[in-house]
């Protein structure tokens, strides 16, 4: 069982529909991260929350948009995608951001999305 | 060239075997993940290494900061450790992120 946990498991939409991908962890981590994965390739970091700030936007389209409303959950909220926007998206917490030493990724099981 | 290289890109063993997974990087680091991502999606991160030798049950990971080269190894090998194995780098000027190679993928056969 992860300590992280991600909802929903699967989503399937169309291109002008609007949905959000859930993570939620009660570790008490104090920065939170999106990654997008593709098949047979490493994850590709997206987004890093620090202290429920946005620190880190690795250059995302504006149609995905970040939000952490507390410092447990963390969403990513989705609009207008494009089909080449399918992927498995991966959401990690750490007990600390850059500054409070190094700590290791604790990584949800993901949710694979597809569109239509 | 890749910050993150690893070798090899795919290893298929027979249950039992020792398996070893390399992993060289070109950049000065803070610390080394070695991470498993089963075919289900989830990540898990089995060690971080800043020096030396770590050791969890059959999986041992050793790294070398001067030759800039980690290797995790896995003893008596099960088909239930068949997963894609990821190594991953935090470099000294890279803040919070983690350059990711591109994994191996390790498949044991009974």
């Amino acid at each position: 069982d992860t300590e992280v946990t991600q909802t929903p498991k699967h989503l399937v939409m169309g291109m002008t529909n609007k949905k959000s991908l859930k993570c939620e962890q009660h570790m008490g981590h104090r920065a939170m991260y999106w990654y997008k994965q593709k098949a047979k390739k490493p994850p590709e970091l997206m987004f890093v929350y620090s202290y429920e700030k946005l620190s880190i936007n690795e250059s995302v389209p504006s149609r995905f948009s970040p939000e952490c409303p507390n410092s447990s959950l963390l969403n990513l909220h989705l609009h207008a995608l494009q089909p080449e926007d399918s992927a498995l998206y991966l959401c990690a917490s750490s007990l600390s951001p850059v500054g409070g030493g190094d700590r290791p990724q604790h990584f949800g099981d993901g949710t694979r999305l597809s569109i239509l | 060239k890749n910050e993150v290289e690893q070798s090899p890109q795919n290893l298929t063993a027979q249950e039992g075997e020792f398996i070893t997974i390399n992993c060289s990087y070109s950049v000065g680091i803070s610390a080394l993940h070695w991470l498993q991502q089963h075919p289900g999606g989830g990540i898990v991160s089995l060690f971080m290494l800043s020096s030396g030798k770590k050791k969890h049950g059959r999986l041992i990971a050793t790294i070398n900061i001067q030759e800039k080269h980690s290797s995790l190894h896995i003893t008596a090998s099960h088909p239930r450790d068949s997963a894609v194995y990821i190594c991953a780098v935090r470099s000294d000027t890279s803040g919070s992120r983690l350059t990711f190679g591109e994994g191996t993928q390790l498949t044991v056969n009974p």
